[in-house]
């Protein structure tokens, strides 16, 4: 069965960082582009940023440029999101998603999703 | 990267079809074949119903069809079930090789 958990979501305050991280398992992870989406409360689905299967391509949404850096580590089927500089407008819940041959492929696996709060 | 355009509702009665459409610009929707439709039910994750504008993934039942035209694509469900009343978004790669997602649709079964 695949499995996609995400950990390292909390409350942070304005300016902070948090670190996300994403563990794999039930499918070959080192395949697949990986991608974080987020999901404010009660509004839409928002790409952030995706990795090539050996790290050496990353994309990331406007808004996100420069503060987050998402990585991997395919020896420990996992995806990471550092966030440094965070705003209140970065609160949502952080989806890991994947499953895809290229940058452009449909997110075929999703995680259950952890909530970052950034707050005073 | 502006997020693709949906309506914000539509509904229907149990067996009727209905369509969601999602309007991008000619650097996402109108430039690749790389349009995919995903179903939230509150509180869940996102689940992927279509990929590459009309392909459904292994389990996905017949009844979603996708289709797209220039800068427009759309969903059609046919035969609404009670299930099927979730939020859908689409989504497209675009020009700078990243991904954008659609406003959202939160269907209504009636």
């Amino acid at each position: 069965e695949v499995q996609l958990v995400e950990s390292g979501g909390g409350l942070v305050q304005p300016g902070g960082s948090l670190r996300l991280s994403c563990a794999g398992s039930g499918f070959t992870f080192s395949n697949y582009w990986m991608s974080w989406v987020r999901q404010a409360p009660g509004k839409g689905l928002e790409w952030v940023a995706n990795i090539k299967q050996d790290g050496s391509e990353k994309y990331y949404v406007d808004s996100v440029k420069g503060r987050f850096t998402i990585s991997r580590d395919n020896a420990k089927n996992s995806l990471y999101l550092q966030m440094n500089s965070l705003r209140a407008e970065d609160t949502a819940v952080y989806y890991c998603a994947g499953g895809g041959y290229s940058g452009s492929s449909p997110l075929v696996y999703w995680g259950q999703g952890t909530l970052v709060t950034v707050s005073s | 990267q502006s997020a693709l355009t949906q309506p914000a509702s539509v509904s229907g009665s149990p067996g009727q079809s209905i369509t969601i459409s999602c309007t991008g610009t000619s650097s996402d929707v109108g430039a690749y074949t790389y349009v995919s439709w995903y179903q939230q039910h509150p509180g869940k994750a996102p689940k992927l119903m279509i990929y590459d504008v009309n392909n459904r993934p292994s389990g996905v039942s017949n009844r979603f069809s996708g289709s797209k035209s220039g800068n427009t694509a759309s969903l059609t469900i046919s035969g609404l079930q009670a299930e099927d009343e979730a939020d859908y978004y689409c989504s497209s790669y675009t020009s700078s090789s990243t991904q954008v997602f659609g406003t959202g649709t939160k269907v209504t079964v009636l």
